[in-house]
């Protein structure tokens, strides 16, 4: 079936660097994105989010890039702080039954060196 | 403005038993779902509701039933627990039921659940 997955499953960066964390979705009809970020023992916490017909959005701090040529998907974190610590997931939005659903993917666990 | 609320936050269970995890928004959205997180992988869903009165199967049905008693509430029951069922659960609810730009989910804090 349809998987989002993620190139690597842990990344440690030093303080003030910046950080990419990449993802890999196989469903070509989807049309949302959205990445994640989960802090040990809480729940998701939305960071940004892309459609299909843009390839790049801007947040404070964050970057999403999608490349749908190859079905790419990338988290751009400039100067990474020890805060941005976590696991981030990448998530995709299918359509099916009455409601659309997200889809994740197994998540990078990311590590501030200070 | 609480978000989206989960009771229990923690609960062991024998095999066999069962219980109903809780679950609340008071952001007026119209969709909700279920979310089962074991360790290192992504959430999978297991059922959602996209407006009241209506339920669907996610990902991983089995083993579950829910009930969407009204807008506010959405609830997940184990009729009778097994230890395959031990993972974090997480409730989430959306605005929408067309995903859109802003429309994302918000998740609750999760509920530990174990089955010895």
């Amino acid at each position: 079936g349809e998987s989002v997955g993620l190139h690597l499953p842990t990344l440690s960066v030093q303080e003030g660097d910046n950080s990419i964390i990449n993802c890999a979705y196989s469903n070509s009809a989807s049309d949302y994105f959205i990445w994640y970020k989960q802090e040990s023992g809480k729940g998701p916490q939305f960071i940004i989010d892309i459609r299909s017909n843009m390839d790049k959005r801007q947040g404070q701090r964050v970057t999403v890039l999608l490349n749908k040529t190859v079905k790419h998907l990338s988290l751009q974190i400039a100067a990474t702080q020890p805060g941005d610590s976590a696991v981030y997931f990448c998530a995709e939005n299918s359509e099916a039954g009455s409601a659309r659903q997200l889809t994740f993917g197994s998540g990078t666990q990311l590590t501030v060196l200070p | 403005n609480a978000g989206v609320t989960q009771t229990p936050k923690f609960q062991v269970l024998k095999t066999g038993q069962s219980m109903t995890l809780q679950c609340a928004q008071d952001m007026n959205h119209n969709s909700m779902y279920w979310y089962r997180q074991d360790p290192g992988m992504g959430l999978r869903l297991i059922y959602y509701s996209a407006s009241e009165g209506t339920t669907d199967k996610g990902e991983v049905p089995n083993g579950y039933n829910v009930s969407r008693l009204n807008k506010r509430e959405f609830s997940l029951r184990l009729e009778s627990a097994a230890p395959s069922q031990t993972s974090v659960y997480f409730c989430a609810s959306s605005l929408q039921r067309q995903w859109g730009m802003n429309t994302e989910a918000f998740f609750g804090q999760g509920t530990r659940l174990t089955v010895v």
